[in-house]
């Protein structure tokens, strides 16, 4: 267990709707990421926080954002879904930026239907 | 743009044999992370390297970051089914600010 958690487990929806995944990070942690990994793909980083704002962004869409609020978990909002858009995502924490260790959650498989 | 090629791609052995997967890149990393992961799982960190030339061990994983810091390597002494899994590494750019994972070698051993 790494400490880090995710909800929820599993979701299905149906094309053009929205959803919002949810993570906690690992206690102490100021960092959260977050990433997208379809079927026998490596994982593609979206963003990452920092103690609040936003350090840095991969390929994420404009469908999708994040916040992460005062209590430090995180929150990655998906819109008008599409089916390429099922995956895993995963969130992961940090104690400061990126050079330390992530440590990931255990994922969110959403599928779209 | 940084990237971390890693090989193979994909690996069936059998239990007992040795391996190593490799991961390269032509950019330098101020640090180098293993992960493993299993299937519908997180992954899972094994090691972080920091020094270029550095040789960590983990019981029967022995990873070894290149002199430059631009490479590194995983070997695996007398695999066995526990060992299977996607392995991934990812590199810590030199600013600090960004990790880059590889595509990952999906390992498996047979029994």
């Amino acid at each position: 267990d790494s400490g880090v958690t995710q909800t929820p487990k599993h979701l299905i929806t149906a094309t053009g709707q929205r959803v919002t995944l949810r993570c906690s990070p690992r206690s102490g942690d100021l960092s959260v990421y977050w990433y997208q990994q379809s079927l026998d793909q490596g994982l593609q980083f979206l963003i990452q926080y920092y103690n609040g704002e936003e350090r840095a962004k991969g390929n994420i869409l404009e469908r999708f954002s994040a916040q992460q609020f005062p209590d430090l978990h995180s929150e990655l909002n998906l819109s008008s879904l599409e089916l390429g858009d099922s995956a895993l995502y995963f969130c992961a924490s940090s104690v400061g930026q990126a050079r330390y260790e992530q440590y990931f959650g255990p994922g969110t498989r959403l599928t779209v239907t | 743009t940084q990237l971390l090629e890693q090989s193979p791609q994909f690996l069936s052995i059998q239990e007992g044999e040795n391996l190593t997967v490799y991961c390269n890149s032509s950019s330098v990393f101020s640090s180098l992370q293993w992960y493993r992961q299993e299937p519908g799982e997180g992954p899972v960190l094994l090691v972080t390297v920091v020094t270029g030339g550095e040789v960590k061990k983990l019981k029967r994983l022995t990873f070894q970051f290149g002199d430059a810091r631009k490479d590194s390597s995983l070997h695996i002494t007398a695999a066995q089914p526990g060992d299977t899994g996607l392995y991934l590494c990812a590199g810590v750019n030199t600013g600090g600010f960004k990790t880059i994972f590889g595509a990952g070698t999906r390992l498996f051993v047979k029994a």
